[in-house]
C-alpha cells in the first residue's frame, strides 16, 4: 500500500512568485487536506477536498487555492508569495469525510 | 474557541520514567481528540486518540486521559525509551475526518 506522496521535497521561491505544490494520496482515499506548519508551530488546516469538491476552509486568504483531480490527488497553489508564506507543507488524506487522516512527509517552502 | 493550547513547550525524561504532556481546549463541539508523534523531516503520524465519551485510552506505552468537564487532555507515556524523543502535537476536531486545530507541539528528549 502507497502512502502519502508530496512533491517536491523542498523549494525556494522569491516574494510575488506563485508556486504549485502536489500531493498523491494513499491508495483508496478519496480525501484530501492540506495543513501549513511555521517553523516550531503546530499545523494549521488550509482547506479539505472531497470527490473534488473544497470541503471546508481554513483562515487563510484567497490566493491559496487548491484541486483535486479525479484519481484523488491534489494540488496546493499559492499565488503573490508573502516571506510568512515559508513553511512545512502537509497532505493529509483519508478514507472518506469520516477517515483517519495519515499525513505525508510535507514540502519545505522558503520565500526569500 | 479555536484554540488548543498545550503545554510543555520541551520535556526531559530519564529513560524508562514516564512522560506527560497536556492539553486544554476551548470549544466544547469538539469530539475527537488525537495525539499526533512528529519526527525531523517527517509528517505527523497518527499515535493515539480518544473521543469524549470515555476518560481513558491505553494503547501499549501510551494512555490518553481526558476530562471533559475541565476540557483538558493528556498523553502519558510509559517507560519512555529515547526512540520515544520526538515532537508530540496534540490536536481536536468536530469528528474524525474533520479539520484538525493542533496545539503548539511539546519536543521530548528522553536521555538514555
Amino acid at each position: 500500500e502507497t502512502g502519502v506522496t508530496q512533491s517536491p521535497t523542498h523549494l525556494i521561491k522569491t516574494r510575488g512568485q506563485q508556486v504549485t505544490l502536489r500531493c498523491s494520496s494513499q491508495s483508496g482515499h478519496n480525501t484530501v487536506s492540506w495543513y501549513q506548519q511555521a517553523l516550531g508551530q503546530g499545523p494549521q488546516f488550509i482547506f479539505q477536498y472531497y470527490r473534488e469538491e473544497e470541503n471546508g476552509r481554513g483562515n487563510f486568504p484567497p490566493r491559496f487555492s487548491g484541486l483535486q483531480f479525479p484519481n484523488y490527488s491534489s494540488e496546493l497553489n499559492v499565488n503573490a508569495l508573502e516571506l510568512d508564506d515559508s513553511a512545512l507543507y502537509l497532505c493529509a488524506s483519508s478514507a472518506g469525510q469520516t477517515g483517519e487522516l495519515f499525513f505525508g512527509e510535507g514540502s519545505r517552502l522558503t520565500v526569500l | 474557541q479555536q484554540q488548543v493550547k498545550q503545554s510543555p513547550q520541551s520535556l526531559i525524561v530519564q529513560k524508562g520514567g514516564i512522560s506527560i504532556i497536556n492539553c486544554a481546549y476551548e470549544n466544547t463541539a469538539f469530539d475527537y481528540f488525537p495525539w499526533y508523534q512528529q519526527f525531523p523531516g517527517k509528517g505527523p503520524a497518527l499515535l493515539i486518540a480518544i473521543r469524549p465519551d470515555v476518560s481513558e485510552k491505553k494503547e501499549g506505552r501510551f494512555t490518553i486521559s481526558f476530562n471533559k468537564s475541565a476540557k483538558q487532555f493528556s498523553l502519558h507515556i510509559m517507560d519512555s525509551q529515547p526512540g520515544d524523543s520526538a515532537t508530540y502535537f496534540c490536536a481536536a476536531s468536530w469528528g474524525l475526518g474533520r479539520a484538525l486545530t493542533f496545539g503548539s507541539g511539546t519536543r521530548l528528549q528522553v536521555q538514555p
